[in-house]
């Protein structure tokens, strides 16, 4: 089970230009997520799916938006990036966020640089 | 919103105990929860407290005082392994989660 895939692995990217980040699950997992990480700091939420069709802005939205056609997939795009945007962007899944704390399961990241 | 203040440093040596602390200021909580993160690698899930004492699993454990909005992670029998950042999250409606500054943990043979 390959669990959560994300690509590119890294991408250097010029202001202004437009980019989406992949993310696919195989675990079927209900909800989706999406966080950045700015160097020697902590995750932020940019935007969350409960489930398929349904999204929501989390802490950091501005400049980003997702959609979630499907289960499995949740694309991050970045309409027309600028150098803050430079980070660490993970991409997460968990089972359920009814009724208590699931786990959260995150993918491998992609490295971008806005230049 | 959401605040959590954690150390930003530990130093210990192999087969010691480090413990973690983690103070959080929160409009809505669920529960406290802890990831741990390797350089250059993904957050993984190593604990969830929502009532207030002791989990233990393992080698870890979590522990959780809602009325003093603390927590904190004890790592013990320290390994080589087990030098990462530590991360305390808050859990909130919707199994949003907003993470602290995390701890790196530095293990010395």
């Amino acid at each position: 089970t390959a669990g959560i895939t994300q690509a590119p692995t890294s991408q250097i990217l010029a202001a202004g230009r437009s980019m989406t980040l992949r993310c696919t699950q195989d675990m079927r997992h209900n909800a989706m997520y999406w966080y950045r990480q700015d160097l020697g700091l902590g995750l932020r939420l940019i935007h969350y799916s409960n489930t398929a069709g349904t999204t929501g802005k989390g802490e950091v939205p501005d400049g980003y938006s997702v959609s979630r056609a499907n289960t499995d997939d949740f694309p991050l795009t970045l309409a027309s990036a600028v150098p803050s945007q430079t980070s660490v962007y993970f991409c997460a899944s968990s089972d359920r966020v009814q009724g208590g704390q699931s786990a959260q399961y995150f993918g491998p990241g992609t490295r971008l640089t806005v230049l | 919103g959401q605040s959590l203040e954690q150390p930003s440093e530990v130093t210990a040596v192999e087969g010691a105990i480090v413990q973690m602390n983690c103070t959080y200021q929160t409009s809505g909580f669920y529960g406290l929860s802890w990831y741990q993160q390797h350089d250059g690698g993904a957050p993984t899930f190593l604990s969830y407290n929502a009532l207030d004492g002791l989990e233990e699993t393992g080698r870890f454990s979590s522990f959780l005082s809602r009325s003093d909005s603390y927590g904190y992670l004890l790592l013990q029998e320290l390994q080589m392994k087990d030098s990462a950042s530590y991360f305390c999250a808050v859990v909130a409606a919707g199994n949003k989660l907003t993470f602290g500054g995390g701890t790196r943990v530095l293990v010395k043979p």
